[in-house]
């Protein structure tokens, strides 16, 4: 799986958008991009993934640049429960799913 | 989505015992998958875990110490086997849905080996 690169910490206003960014400049073709998160004393959850188009859901969306070598995570309205630490994970679709974890982001939302 | 109950949430315990951690899907998985988390670190996976073979382990992980039983669909176990404090960790299982479902996670056994 290829190897991402994310700051190991930011900070966000609550009620304001938090913007990850993730570097993944060696992803190959099949390989999507994956966001989860692990917020304190809790297993990672599943937050969203894309290949190579913008995607939206619920929770967030994910913008990944043309070329692919990098992508954003957005929580459009952070709240105080979104303080976590989220991972930027690239691997294929479908390739069953044990999951590389690197360092992460500490996102701290504060008031 | 599937939700994974883990047992025990929390334990501490004497060096050189072992302790197995239990995992039950409520539903039915193809893999799963057990890591560790060790403090202020990210996850690092230790094995895979199939029904009806043998679990396959990753570099720096072996049986002997980390001994998986994967009954069947629904069920995991992993033993952390004669502890050291070095073992003092967050132990977490993962199930893959398949179908190209995304992977969800147990809360974690959060161990302290005295």
């Amino acid at each position: 799986d290829a190897k991402t690169t994310q700051p190991p910490s930011m900070d966000c206003a609550e009620g304001r958008a938090a913007n990850l960014p993730c570097n993944h400049s060696t992803i190959s073709g099949n390989e999507y991009v994956y966001w989860y998160r692990q917020i304190h004393s809790q297993g990672p959850q599943y937050i969203i993934h894309g290949l190579k188009n913008n995607e939206t859901n619920e929770m967030a969306s994910l913008i990944i640049t043309e070329d692919r070598k990098s992508s954003t995570l957005i929580l459009p309205h952070a709240t105080l429960r979104d303080t976590a630490v989220y991972y930027c994970i690239v691997r294929p679709h479908n390739a069953g799913n044990m999951l590389t974890f690197g360092g992460g982001t500490r996102l701290m939302v504060k008031p | 989505s599937a939700v994974i109950s883990q047992k025990p949430s929390r334990d501490i315990c004497q060096r050189g015992t072992s302790l197995t951690i239990q995992c039950q899907v409520d539903s039915q998985v193809t893999m799963m998958f057990w890591y560790r988390q060790q403090p202020g670190q990210s996850l690092t996976l230790i094995a895979t875990a199939n029904q009806g073979s043998e679990a396959t382990y990753e570099s720096g992980f072996v049986i002997d110490k980390f001994p998986i039983s994967r009954p069947n669909l629904t069920f995991s176990t992993l033993t952390v086997s004669n502890m050291s404090p070095e073992d003092s960790s967050i132990y977490l299982c993962s199930g893959d849905p398949g179908r190209g479902r995304e992977a969800f996670f147990g809360q974690g056994t959060r161990l302290t080996v005295v």
